[in-house]
């Protein structure tokens, strides 16, 4: 089955990394995203990475994804009070060539202290 | 050029009522999928559109039902409310070409309550 695990909290202190982690099942998804909401907001794309890669970098965003154990991260370096805001992290799978939709994980909510 | 567009951006109904929310996908997007999300929680996909016909739909009831204009805008219709139903509704647009990557751009959403 399709299912998307994130820790619910991430606190830091701004100008620190955060790690924002996520597992999924479902082996056969094609592509990996992070998206970030903020109150009241529609779901902003960060970045994605295609499930035959293993790292992409994007200015202060790193993922990171392992394939073997299922697991996907990003890394926010740098972290400002401006990042604050729900992380969300999501798989997709392609159907016989269409698009297929987004599995979202519960979102993760990071906090940044001045 | 326009990101994805959504009306109304607020709207409260009665159990019972019926209501119609709308999109306009971002600029040479041909796809339109509908996602829900409760409070708390992530979204959750609905159906997705393609050449005005459902193409996928997620484990949502018959109540919720769409509709794709041949200008690729769409709409969702939800018949006989029940509180749960209370969400914000976000509307997501894509490119059906296989290209790189199958990233899909979200509207601002419709913040639906359901008294």
């Amino acid at each position: 089955g399709e299912d998307v695990e994130q820790s619910l909290f991430l606190s830091v202190r701004e100008g620190d990394s955060s790690v924002i982690n996520c597992t999924y099942t479902d082996s056969s998804s094609t592509y990996l995203y992070w998206y970030k909401q903020e109150p009241g907001a529609g779901l902003q794309l960060l970045t994605y990475i295609f499930s035959n890669m293993d790292m992409k970098q994007d200015q202060r965003l790193t993922v990171l994804l392992n394939k073997k154990d299922k697991h996907l991260s990003l890394r926010i370096a740098d972290t400002q009070t401006g990042d604050s805001a729900i992380y969300f992290c999501a798989e997709s799978f392609h159907y016989g060539g269409s698009q297929g939709n987004l599995i979202f994980g519960k979102g993760t909510k990071l906090s940044v202290k001045p | 050029d326009a990101g994805v567009t959504q009306s109304p951006t607020h709207l409260i109904k009665t159990r019972g009522q019926q209501v119609t929310l709308r999109c306009s996908p971002k600029s040479g997007h041909d796809t339109v999928s509908w996602y829900q999300q409760a409070l708390g929680q992530g979204p959750q996909f609905i159906f997705q559109y393609y050449e005005e016909e459902e193409r996928q739909r997620g484990n949502f009831p018959d109540r919720f039902s769409g509709h794709q204009f041949p200008n690729y805008s769409s709409e969702l219709n939800v018949n006989a409310l029940l509180l749960g139903d209370s969400a914000l509704y976000l509307c997501a647009s894509s490119s059906d070409t296989l290209t790189r990557t199958d990233t899909q751009y979200f509207g601002p959403g419709t913040r639906l309550t359901v008294l």
